[in-house]
């Protein structure tokens, strides 16, 4: 079955860079599906990062676009997050999921399914 | 900015039926999608397409949807369902951004 797992800093200092990576195991990500980022701060809710295809073609979380980077990297079946000048309000967990985009009246619509364990990323000096 | 609505907190007594609701503008025009999530682990997803149930996930969850409201319903809750539960939907303005509601407490009493 299709397996995810993120792996990265798990302490980034303000106003720097935030990189993780998330590798597919039991699924070609060439063969379709997007891919997702999501995060979870600490005690609070779910918020969607962004989203990207094998193709490279991405989707962003309008209130995060500005600081955001999803690339792919099929030969090694894996896609990675940048998030910059971060703060710490960007600590969280941050999951990769396989993201199920699907067009209901002509709208973009879809889920988030499997998900990744996820990493806690603290941003601290 | 697009938001989901949810109730902070649902208790039920083990063997009753729990419902819980998530309510946003444009549920009539979009599927809603729900996860369970346990403490320390990721979300699991438990319903999509309003009322669809993932192979696996057992026949008591169950979806439905009116108007801007979308209810997951648990019959005969068990102990082990107690967990965070979290709808999920898409804007309509036709901006891509998919979006979570703020999560339900579910507690087995």
């Amino acid at each position: 079955q299709v397996q995810l797992q993120e792996s990265g800093p798990g302490l980034v200092k303000p106003s720097e860079t935030l990189s993780l990576t998330c590798a597919v195991s039991g699924y070609s990500i060439s063969s379709g599906y997007y891919w997702g980022w999501i995060r979870q701060p600490p005690g609070k809710g779910l918020e969607w990062i962004g989203s990207i295809y094998h193709s490279g073609s991405t989707y962003y979380n309008p209130s995060l676009k500005s600081r955001v980077t999803i690339s792919v990297d099929t030969s090694k079946n894996q896609f990675s997050l940048k998030l910059s000048s971060v703060t710490a309000a960007d600590t969280a967990v941050y999951y990769c999921a396989r993201h199920q985009v699907e067009y209901s009246n002509y709208l973009p619509s879809g889920w988030f399914d499997p998900w990744g364990q996820g990493t806690l990323v603290t941003v601290s000096s | 900015s697009y938001e989901l609505t949810q109730p902070p907190s649902v208790s039920v007594s083990p063997g009753q039926t729990a419902r819980i609701t998530c309510s946003g503008d444009a549920l009539p025009k979009q599927y809603a999608y729900w996860y369970q999530q346990k403490p320390g682990q990721a979300p699991v997803l438990v319903i999509y397409k309003d009322s669809e149930r993932p192979s696996g996930i057992p026949e008591r969850f169950s979806g439905s949807s009116s108007g801007t409201t979308v209810t997951l319903t648990i019959s005969g809750v068990q102990a082990e369902d107690e967990a965070d539960y979290y709808c999920q939907s898409a804007d309509s303005s036709g901006t891509p951004n998919w979006v979570f509601g703020g999560g339900t407490k579910l507690t087995v009493l």
